[in-house]
């Protein structure tokens, strides 16, 4: 069975600080990685996509992937309290077009 | 553009009920996927249509099914429902390749009394 693994939580950072989010996953057959956020009693919210391995930066975040280790990280600097949200890891394996989603970080950066 | 939507946003139903569930895609995107989310289980994929047709379908009963139209347009049903599939649905469209990006709606939050 396809697992998706998430650092366990909660997680709490100062303000200004930066938050590091950590995934595994169990398909090596994986090829995209995403990242949402998710505010209580919200939806999921697209934050970051990755496919190959190495680092991508966009704004405050940056998604890192290594294949070879199975694992993908999220990295927010100069955390905000609206920053704090549920982190969603989710991965995208193969030919299927499912999601499978971790079970969530729990972030709360405390001004 | 408009993003997804989904209707409607809160149902109350009591067990032994059917319900059904819309979602509207963002304009030119042919695949929709579903998806439960508990507090238990998190987020577990239900199944995914294209074209019309179903293409992925999960780990759930056969109470739990779909359709889409020509549109786009799907829905969810679930037949003799359980207190268990008290539960918010989320819907998420993408444009149905295999590295898309899903992006979701709103959600229906559906109570089984």
């Amino acid at each position: 069975q396809k697992e998706v693994e998430q650092n366990s939580g909660p997680l709490s950072v100062p303000e200004g600080a930066i938050a590091s989010l950590n995934c595994t996953y169990s398909d090596r057959g994986s090829q995209s990685f995403f990242w949402y956020r998710q505010y209580s009693g919200k939806s999921p919210e697209l934050i970051m996509f990755i496919y190959s391995n190495g680092d991508k930066e966009d704004g405050r975040f940056t998604a890192q992937l290594n294949k070879a280790s199975q694992y993908v990280s999220l990295l927010i600097r100069d955390s905000q309290p609206s920053d704090s949200a549920t982190y969603l890891c989710a991965v995208n394996g193969g030919s299927a077009r499912q999601l499978t989603f971790g079970s969530g970080t729990q972030l709360t950066v405390l001004p | 553009k408009a993003g997804v939507t989904q209707t409607p946003r809160y149902l109350i139903k009591t067990r032994g009920q059917q319900v059904t569930l819309s979602c509207s895609p963002i304009s030119g995107h042919r695949s929709v996927s579903w998806y439960q989310q508990t507090p238990g289980q998190g987020l577990q994929f239900l199944f995914e249509y294209f074209s019309e047709t179903q293409r992925n379908k999960g780990n759930f009963p056969g109470r739990f099914s779909g359709r889409q139209f020509s549109n786009s347009r799907s829905e969810m049903n679930v037949s003799t429902l359980e207190l268990g599939d008290s539960a918010l649905y989320l819907c998420a469209s993408s444009l149905g390749g295999t590295r898309d990006t899903q992006y979701f709606g709103p959600g229906t939050r559906l109570t089984v009394l």
